[in-house]
Order: structure tokens, then sequence, then C-alpha cells
């Protein structure tokens, strides 16, 4: 069976400081990745997107960045925090675009 | 524009009740329309899906949803509720583009 770790769960940052929140999916071959955040426990607001390796799309201009280094690793990065970057982070993945999302567990950045 | 809808921040339901969490939908072509719920502090759980075929659907936990093409809604139930049942719910659409568009979340509370 397929299954999503998302890591670390929680995380206190100093505004300023760099980010590496990392994914990866077992089970399956070639996912769609995505990387959300959601803010004060409402609506997702999708970050990034990739079907391949290398292979990124951002949605939103901001102040992070995400990679795709291995067919089933996707990284969320920033050089320097922001305030605004705090909120709770979600990987999720699918067979195909358009299809079902699973969800990781969530990382909860807060940024001081 | 393609977009989908959750009128209600908040549904109050007594345990043992029926719920109903409202979804609306606009999108070009055929719908493919999605419920996740989501616990605290965790990630979203797909719950079910319309496709295509008969207009209730049913999914996990005894939830099931009624998909009514004419109203262009596709709202979520459950003939008796569960204090557990208390969670956010998302309700997502695929774009004719093949994106998934989540909702912005319905907060249920079962109380007991």
């Amino acid at each position: 069976s397929q299954t999503i770790h998302q890591w670390p769960a929680t995380l206190v940052q100093p505004v300023g400081s760099p980010l590496s929140l990392e994914c990866t999916v077992e089970g399956t071959s070639n996912p769609n990745l995505y990387w959300y955040r959601q803010a004060a426990g409402r609506g997702l607001q999708l970050l990034f997107y990739s079907v391949g390796i290398g292979q990124i799309s951002s949605e939103v201009p901001q102040n992070l960045s995400a990679s795709r280094p291995q067919d089933r690793q996707f990284i969320l990065s920033s050089k320097k925090l922001l305030l605004s970057d705090s909120g709770f982070y979600l990987c999720a993945w699918s067979k195909a675009k358009g299809d079902i999302q699973y969800f990781g567990a969530g990382t909860r950045l807060s940024v001081l | 524009a393609q977009s989908v809808a959750q009128p209600e921040d908040q549904v109050n339901v007594a345990e043992g009740n029926p719920l109903t969490v409202k979804c609306t939908y606009s999108v070009s072509g055929n719908p493919y329309l999605f419920w996740y719920v989501q616990y605290p502090n965790r990630g979203l759980q797909f719950l079910l899906k319309y496709i295509t075929g008969d207009n209730l659907v049913k999914g996990s936990y005894g939830f099931e949803a009624e998909f009514n093409k004419s109203q262009t809604s596709f709202h979520l139930k459950k003939p008796s509720a569960l204090v557990s049942d208390s969670a956010l719910y998302f309700c997502a659409v695929r774009t004719s583009a093949s994106k998934i568009i989540f909702g912005s979340g319905t907060r249920l509370s079962i109380r007991p």
C-alpha cells in the first residue's frame, strides 16, 4: 500500500532563518506531488505541484521554493523565512493530475 | 471561472440527528467532485467522489453525498451523526484543466 511521510510535525524558526520541509511517498512510482499551505485551520492554498523529477509548477509568487530531486521526494524550502510564512503545510500525492489526493500529516510552522 | 463554494462556515448538529454539509460548484464540462475530512492537526482524508453514475455516492464512515446537476450541488450527508464526526470538511472539484480546487471548508460540530 502507498504511504506518505512528512516531517517534521512541528517547527519553530526565527525570522530570516532557512527552511527545509521534506515529503516522501512510498509504494507508488511517478506520483503527482503537491505542497499546500493552510492558514488558521481553514482553506488550502496550493503552493507547488510536480508531475515528475525536476518539474515544478508554482501557483503563487512567494518566499518559498520547491524541488523534486527524486521521484518520490518533494522538498519545500526557503532561504529566509518571513513572519507570514507561518502556517500548516501539507504535502499530498495523486496517481494522476486531477485524481484523488492523499495527504501527509502536515507540518505546523511557526516563524517568530 | 470554475469554482467550488461551501456556504456554511460551521454546522452544528445534535448526536443522532441527520447532518448535511453543503457544497455548490461551477465547472466546464462534466464535474468530478470530492469530499475530504480533516481532523485537528492532521492532513485531509478522502471520503468519497463522484465521477459519473448514481447521483447518490456512498463513502467512508457512513457518509454519502448527493449529486444534483440542475442545482450544481454536491451535499455531504449522514443519517445519524456521531460526536466523532466533528471535524473540518472540504468539498473539491476538478476543473477542465484537471486541477483540483478545494472549498473553504465547513466546520462540523456534533454535540452529545
